[in-house]
């Protein structure tokens, strides 16, 4: 049971969008950042964003990122196959003194 | 370019000890605050550890608290996890990865730890 929660998988066709919400509480979304991260199959995870909607150089503007309140939201544009990946979104926890993830979606271009 | 390469996986029993190795280069070590995280099989990523740069302030998931003891030695550019009375759900692959403030923007390549009879 993941602190933050994420819907367990999205799909759309090339080119079109998909959004991944990220759910957390006070303690957690509501008082830090978040960030993403994409995890392709058999590789590392790799920032995506961070500070809630900043991306990392190499990072491109397809990938965007927002916060309110105490959730997360992930946003995919002109969706490609090579986005075919779990999303995991990420943040510290003040209640629990230790970073959180959410439990993954997974993203599926049809 | 920064590299982070994680080594000491391999397969143990139950109850036995591991202990990983972090090795950083192309970046001041010294400077960033360091995490261990985990992924099971088929599962998601789990937060293991954190320590930061002057190993004053070290974090645990409660799943590891007791068991696990996280260092680092910056005069060897190096980051570690001893892993004592080790369990089958340990079983994962570890992933070391740095740390600026709040999010985790370098990851290693991650160390198989196999926990079985």
């Amino acid at each position: 049971q993941s602190v933050l929660t994420q819907p367990p998988s999205v799909s759309a066709v090339p080119g079109q969008k998909v959004t991944i919400s990220c759910s957390g509480s006070s303690s957690n979304i509501g008082s830090y950042y978040v960030s993403w991260y994409q995890q392709l199959p058999g590789k590392a995870p790799k920032l995506l964003i961070y500070d809630n909607n900043k991306r990392p150089s190499g990072i491109p503007d397809r990938f965007s990122g927002s916060k309110s309140g105490t959730s997360g939201t992930l946003d995919i544009t002109g969706l490609q196959t090579g986005d075919e990946a779990d999303y995991y979104c990420g943040t510290w926890d003040s209640s629990l003194s230790a970073v959180v993830f959410g439990g993954g979606t997974k993203v599926t271009v049809l | 370019e920064v590299q982070l390469v994680e080594s000491g996986g391999g397969l143990v029993k139950p109850g036995g000890s591991l202990r990983l190795s972090c090795a950083a280069s192309g970046l001041t070590f010294s400077t960033y605050s360091m995490n261990w995280v985990r992924q099971a099989p088929g599962k998601g990523l789990e937060w293991v550890s954190s320590i930061n740069s002057a190993s004053s302030s070290i974090y645990y998931a409660d799943s590891v608290k007791g068991r696990f003891t996280i260092s680092r030695d910056n005069a060897k550019n190096s980051l570690y996890l001893q892993m004592n009375s080790l369990r089958p759900e340990d079983t994962a692959v570890y992933y070391c990865a740095r740390s600026p403030t709040g999010r985790l923007d370098y990851w290693g390549q991650g160390t198989l730890v196999t926990v079985s009879s």
